[in-house]
């Protein structure tokens, strides 16, 4: 199967910067990458889907200028946390489309404002 | 929104079988069933998953009953290991995964 890594895997900012995560798929290229956000004891929930070389779709309620996501390689997607906040503190995973075999994650990235 | 149900959790003995379900009454007839499973802190592990026919593969076997309307993942072996949160899926909108709840599955010894 793919091989998807995400980095970093724990981030701690200060509140009012930015940060940027990277979804890298090692293997497999991928012109569609998933993101999303899990806060703790909850379900996963899907943000947006990133497009190579197109702009991202994001799900309702998601704001897209504070969730930046750029998809410019068919190997890497990244998601910038724009002026982050405690209340954006969560879990967030990166996935790899694949329309008919199954799906890959990332490891995920523990993001911490303080 | 999610289209499964699924038991908020389940205790299974170790070495014993783990029957998993989950309802997916309005299923269409494309759509497949998906399992993951999420270790703490983790991301989701794919595991298996099914249009109508039952599946097995190493980690697990799926059976879906015949009007499709629910499924059941079956961890023939359970270790401590396999205690996770476990997510039935029903893929919409091509690969637009919606993660509901899940069923905590705990294996104790």
């Amino acid at each position: 199967g793919a091989v998807v890594s995400q980095h970093p895997s724990r981030v701690i900012c200060k509140s009012g910067t930015s940060v940027k995560i990277e979804c890298r798929s090692l293997d497999f290229q991928a012109t569609t990458m998933f993101w999303y956000r899990q806060f703790p004891k909850q379900s996963l929930m899907l943000m947006a889907t990133s497009n190579e070389g197109s702009k991202a779709t994001y799900e309702q309620g998601v704001e897209k200028d504070k969730f930046l996501i750029n998809h410019a390689s068919l190997t890497l997607s990244t998601l910038t946390v724009t002026s982050a906040h405690p209340e954006d503190s969560s879990f967030y995973i990166c996935r790899v489309g694949s329309r008919s075999t199954e799906a890959f994650f990332g490891q995920g990235t523990r993001l911490t404002v303080v | 929104d999610a289209k499964t149900t699924q038991p908020p959790s389940m205790d299974c003995a170790e070495g014993r079988a783990a029957n998993l379900p989950c309802n997916h009454s309005t299923i269409s007839g494309n759509e497949y069933v998906y399992w993951y499973r999420q270790i703490h802190s983790q991301g989701p592990q794919y595991i298996i998953h099914g249009l109508k026919n039952n599946e097995t593969n190493e980690m697990a076997s799926l059976i879906i009953t015949e009007d499709r309307k629910s499924s059941t993942l079956i961890l023939p072996h359970a270790t401590l290991r396999d205690t996770a949160v476990y997510y039935c899926i029903v893929l919409e909108y091509g690969n637009k995964l919606v993660f509901g709840a899940g069923t905590i599955l705990r294996v104790k010894s």
